[in-house]
């Protein structure tokens, strides 16, 4: 089946530096991806919905300055934590959907678990 | 805002089905619902998705309400590796937000 691949999978950095998160599909063509952030007992929060040639969409009280989104090829989608604080740790996952909107799968990548000391 | 409604947590014991419910009361006519689950400190898992009417695959069955009000997912004999975050999503056009889910517990 189809697989996205996430990398890192764990990445830990100093404060204040900037750490990027890639996000590829594997065997599929995937026009559009989506970040998510997981704290620690909670849900999947929705981040952003990255479209392949454009601009990312964030969503409601996410930083666009802070939380880079690339998507510069099919395969590929890339989230730069800028000017990491502690309070930005957690487990972001992203996720790509083959195939047109709602009638696709969509696949989650395995997560990246970031600590910022 | 999540569009639907799951219990925060049920059991079952291993080798029964377990039911799961989801209430997606404002779910609209092009909105599918999709169940994934997520296992301790890994990314979600897809399990299935329908429309209107009821699916079945390798992993589990999906009932739909015949008024797409609520739905069920239906793992028909649980095992351990069952136990994990079920989340039950109603979406339309690239919308995936997850809820808080059920935390499913298989018990042996």
């Amino acid at each position: 089946g189809a697989v996205v691949s996430q990398h890192p999978s764990w990445v830990i950095c100093k404060s204040g530096t900037s750490v990027k998160i890639e996000c590829r599909s594997l065997d599929f063509q995937a026009t559009t991806m989506f970040w998510y952030r997981q704290f620690p007992k909670q849900s999947l929060m929705l981040m952003a919905t990255s479209n392949e040639g454009s601009k990312a969409t964030y969503e409601q009280g996410v930083e666009k300055d802070k939380f880079l989104i690339n998507h510069a090829s099919l395969t590929l989608s890339t989230l730069t934590v800028t000017s990491a604080h502690p309070e930005d740790s957690s487990f972001y996952i992203c996720s790509a959907r083959e195939g047109l909107a709602n009638t696709g799968e969509l696949f989650f990548g395995e997560g990246s678990r970031l600590t910022v000391l | 805002d999540a569009k639907t409604t799951q219990p925060p947590s049920m059991d079952c014991a291993e080798g029964r089905a377990a039911n799961l419910p989801c209430n997606h009361s404002t779910i609209s006519g092009n909105e599918y619902v999709y169940w994934y689950r997520q296992i301790h400190s890994q990314g979600p898992q897809y399990i299935i998705h329908g429309l209107k009417n009821n699916e079945t695959n390798e992993m589990a069955s999906l009932i739909i309400t015949e008024d797409r009000k609520s739905s069920t997912l239906i793992l028909p004999h649980a095992t351990l590796r069952d136990t994990a975050v079920y989340y039950c999503i109603v979406t339309g056009n690239n919308d995936m937000r997850f809820g808080a889910g059920t935390r499913l517990t298989v018990k042996p």
